[in-house]
């Protein structure tokens, strides 16, 4: 059984450009959520994806979206990017309560 | 509104010393708590979760929490460190209902350093 599965790995973008991450949950996970990681810190809450609608946002601006597709994978997709926009962001999938990690994706701002 | 603290950024232990990291929470509804282990340029792999059933939980690599509700602690314990313990450990809160529900709120996390 698959985890949580996240692409690219790693990508470097210039300031003011756009970004598109991906990730598929595990099997059987019909929730998504995705979260910033700032190098030194905690995660941080971006949003929930859930029945392809966002049930749940965090505290970051309009620049942060996202999208969740039929098949219950999701896209984040962050708009003129920022320098403070570099960070790991992770995908987490969940059915309930629980969620799991995928390896996910550092985004390097140049 | 919910929080986590963890108490020491960085602790260090002896291989087959005890080893022991501090969470607090603050939640205004029945929490669900978490451990989460983070190794070096990966993601965050799952340890053990509380989740209003017993309050010792027990998890995987040999550690286990216990949750206090009168001290509003959920704190991490293994009897004997090993070398591969070495990672940064995030404990988290979410909730059943309410504002919180399936959002996760971490706290800043505990780097586990293990000497030989």
């Amino acid at each position: 059984d698959a985890g949580v599965t996240q692409s690219p790995t790693h990508l470097i973008k210039t300031r003011g450009q756009q970004v598109t991450l991906r990730c598929s949950p595990k099997s059987g996970h019909d929730t998504v959520s995705w979260y910033q990681q700032a190098l030194g810190q905690g995660p941080q809450f971006i949003f929930q994806y859930y029945e392809e609608e966002e049930r749940q946002r965090g505290n970051f601006p309009d620049r942060f979206s996202g999208h969740q597709f039929p098949n219950y994978s999701s896209e984040l997709n962050v708009n003129a990017l920022l320098l403070g926009d570099s960070a790991l962001y992770l995908c987490a999938s969940s059915q309930k309560e629980t969620q799991y990690f995928g390896p996910g994706t550092r985004l390097l701002v140049l | 509104a919910q929080s986590v603290t963890q108490l020491g950024s960085h602790v260090s232990v002896s291989e087959g010393a005890l080893v022991l990291l501090r969470c607090n929470y603050s939640s205004s509804v029945p929490p669900y708590l978490f451990w989460y282990v983070q190794y070096p340029n990966q993601g965050l792999q799952l340890l053990l979760k509380y989740t209003s059933a017993a309050t010792l939980v027990k998890g995987i690599n040999g550690f286990e929490a216990e949750f206090k509700k009168s001290e509003t602690s959920f704190h991490l314990t293994k009897p004997s460190a090993h070398m591969s313990d070495a990672a940064e450990y995030f404990c988290a809160v979410t909730s059943a209902g309410g504002t919180s529900y399936g959002k996760l709120t971490f706290g800043q996390g505990t780097i586990l350093t293990v000497h030989p």
